[in-house]
């Protein structure tokens, strides 16, 4: 199986900061790595799939990069709502996999 | 594109449950079809997969001879039949419906809990 690994596990950060959360692949993946964002007590969300491509609706303030094995979610300029869980995704092999999600708190 | 998940319930060790989604907006036989869960306060852990015309079908290894992925077309419906459960299937249960991949996964239910418990 892919193991999918997320850091940092957990952030702080300001209304107007900009942050950074990577995952890396166990082994590679190509692009095939999807980001959703999950607030509590609702589904998943897609912000980014393969790896760069923004999702219909999300706000451009969020971006995706990377290849291979090593991807990073960027958000520019932190909104009150972004304040949430986001996990990376492979979508390349059975069984997918999930990282185990990146806590971004106010 | 909707999705409604129905079926959840408290159930003891080893007993059996049968999950629903009720598709509408578009046609379940055009598309794979999966159902997702997460455990309480934990992540997501995909579950199964199955093929827009119902002849393919993954599992984790966690669930597999244990649960059903199926499909019925003329309810445009999709179904997890869930058979010796544990406590560890307790979790939110989401189906999902793919976009530009099969398993990239776009449109989500609002999910349904299971709690197996005795």
């Amino acid at each position: 199986d892919i193991q999918m690994t997320q850091s940092p596990s957990s952030l702080s950060a300001f209304v107007g900061d900009r942050v950074t959360i990577t995952c890396r692949a166990s082994q590679s993946i190509g692009s095939y790595l999807n980001w959703y964002q999950q607030k509590p007590g609702k589904a998943p969300n897609l912000l980014i799939y393969d790896a760069s491509s923004l999702q219909s609706g999300v706000p451009s303030r969020f971006s995706g990069s990377g290849s291979g094995t090593d991807f990073t979610l960027t958000l520019d300029s932190l909104h009150p709502e972004d304040f949430a869980t986001y996990y990376c995704q492979q979508s390349y092999t059975i069984p997918i996999t999930f990282g185990q999600g990146t806590r971004l708190e106010i | 594109v909707q999705l409604v998940e129905s079926g959840g319930d408290l159930v003891q060790p080893g007993g059996s449950l049968r999950l629903s989604c009720a598709a509408s907006g578009f046609t379940i036989s055009n598309y794979w079809m999966s159902w997702v869960r997460q455990a309480p306060g934990k992540g997501l852990e995909w579950v199964a997969n199955i093929e827009h015309h119902g002849s393919v079908k993954y599992y984790v290894d966690s669930v597999k001879g244990r649960f059903t992925i199926s499909g019925d077309n003329a309810e445009n419906s999709l179904y997890l039949q869930m058979n010796s459960l544990r406590a560890e299937d307790t979790a939110v249960y989401y189906c999902a419906r793919g976009m530009t991949s099969v398993t990239t996964w776009g449109y989500w239910g609002q999910g349904t809990l299971v709690t197996v418990s005795s």
